[in-house]
């Protein structure tokens, strides 16, 4: 497995204004991921983090909304930018650890309330 | 349709109970499945990851996938009040591609 640490644990922010979610893990690790979580609903990818280059967003996530950095292999950050109360939701953190099926597992998650 | 479904619960148990946990889905592409548990306020938790059809059991989980029904399960036996959480499916093609998750179901063991 891996262990994964998210900062903040949560926050509770303005409108309009923007958070910076860091997420670390234990060992050096390929793939690094985000995903929201909104309250009954499934986890949805917002884009994975490359090492080195930009980040790949799925459909209806933009860069100039959910930046990222991957300066290295243990390390990502997501900017959560311009906040609205519509982006409250739990930020997830995950890697994928390579072998026969590429297992990912999920850091703790980071609680993000905006007023 | 969504491409993964499960039935949101809440699912409520008297311990001791065997607990069956299930997920549909549309899309037959897919071959590689997990069962993740999620407590409260805690990110998900790898349970089981298999492949293809069958079934895999550890300890007191057995995970079923039955590819030609699109139906996938997860039994809990002998289920205890430390068995509470939700507990997400999920599945994607091929052991480099995205993952898919279902909504997840809430899962109570009464003591």
């Amino acid at each position: 497995s891996a262990v994964i640490s998210q900062k903040p644990s949560r926050d509770i922010c303005q409108r309009g204004t923007s958070l910076t979610i860091q997420c670390q893990v234990d060992s050096q690790v390929t793939m690094m991921f985000w995903y929201r979580q909104q309250p009954g609903q499934s986890l949805t990818l917002i884009a994975t983090a490359n090492q080195g280059s930009e980040a790949t967003y799925e459909s209806g996530f933009v860069i100039d909304k959910f930046p990222i950095s991957r300066p290295n292999l243990t390390f990502s950050t997501l900017t959560v930018s311009n906040m609205s109360p519509e982006d409250s939701s739990i930020y997830l953190c995950s890697v994928e650890k390579a072998g026969e099926y590429n297992e990912q597992f999920f850091g703790p998650g980071t609680r993000l309330t905006v007023l | 349709q969504k491409e993964v479904e499960q039935d949101p619960g809440p699912l409520s148990v008297p311990e001791g109970a065997i607990v069956s946990l299930n997920c549909t889905y549309s899309n037959s592409a897919f071959q590689y499945f997990m069962w993740y548990r999620q407590y409260s306020r805690k990110g998900p938790e790898l349970l089981m990851y298999t492949y293809s059809s069958g079934n895999k059991e550890d300890g007191r989980f057995t995970a079923q996938v039955d590819k030609s029904s699109k139906y996938i399960s997860l039994f809990i036996r002998d289920s205890q009040p430390s068995d509470s959480a939700t507990y997400l499916c999920a599945m994607r093609k091929t052991s480099y591609d995205k993952v898919i998750f279902g909504p997840g179901t809430s899962l109570s063991v009464i003591p």
